[in-house]
């Protein structure tokens, strides 16, 4: 079945750095990719809808200029966290759907931890 | 690793008529989540349950965790044209959350 891989898995930065995370669709393609953040013990947040080839859309109170995303091909999508602050500690989720629209695959995930 | 599982993967069901969806996970879960995703869009939040045994209801839908903590359940009542998606669960697993494949609901009219 189809794969979304995240990279990296795991990240610890200091603050104010940058820190980008890959999403990748493995065996198909994703003109659209879904970027979700986590804190712990809560639902899964939808920050922004990654779209190849043009703008990404980013949900209400989501900067855009803090979380920078490129969908540069049909199988890759990153998102940057710049300036990262603690408060940007999070599990941070991507997926894609499938070609008929109703199904999701989601990446593993990269947990972020801001220092 | 760790897995969870949903059942069934389709169900085509009359509009009005019941329908469940099960999820069960290879170890026990500190909390369960249930997303719905309408076609074509993205997976949102519709509830989230914690304690064994728990049963939680948003209008026709009734949600419920095992006592074990393994598995859970996703029952809508009458079901009706709006209800048409498909609806994950999820689980904590280490420091992963962990989607079923889940289930896709079609109602014939």
């Amino acid at each position: 079945g189809a794969v979304v891989s995240q990279h990296p898995s795991r990240v610890i930065c200091k603050s104010g750095t940058s820190v980008k995370i890959e999403c990748r669709s493995l065996d198909f393609q994703a003109t659209t990719m879904f970027w979700y953040r986590q804190f712990p013990k809560q639902s899964l947040m939808l920050m922004a809808t990654s779209n190849e080839g043009s703008k990404a859309t980013y949900e209400q109170g989501v900067e855009k200029d803090k979380f920078l995303i490129n969908h540069a091909s049909l199988t890759l999508s990153t998102l940057t966290v710049t300036s990262a602050h603690p408060e940007d500690s999070s599990f941070y989720i991507c997926s894609a759907p499938g070609l008929a629209g109703d199904e999701q695959f989601f990446g593993p995930g990269t947990r972020l931890t801001v220092l | 690793g760790q897995q969870v599982m949903q059942i069934p993967q389709y169900q085509h069901v009359q509009e009005g008529e019941d329908f469940t969806t099960y999820c069960n996970s290879s170890t026990t879960l500190s909390n369960i989540q249930w997303y719905k995703q309408r076609p074509g869009g993205h997976p949102v939040f519709l509830i989230q349950l914690v304690k064994s045994g728990e049963v939680k209801k948003q209008k026709r839908l009734t949600f419920q965790f095992g006592e074990a903590k393994k598995n859970s359940s996703l029952h809508i009542t009458a079901t009706q044209t709006t209800d048409v998606g498909t609806y994950f669960c999820a689980g904590p697993a280490d420091d992963k959350i962990i989607f079923g494949k889940g289930t896709r609901l079609h109602i014939l009219p």
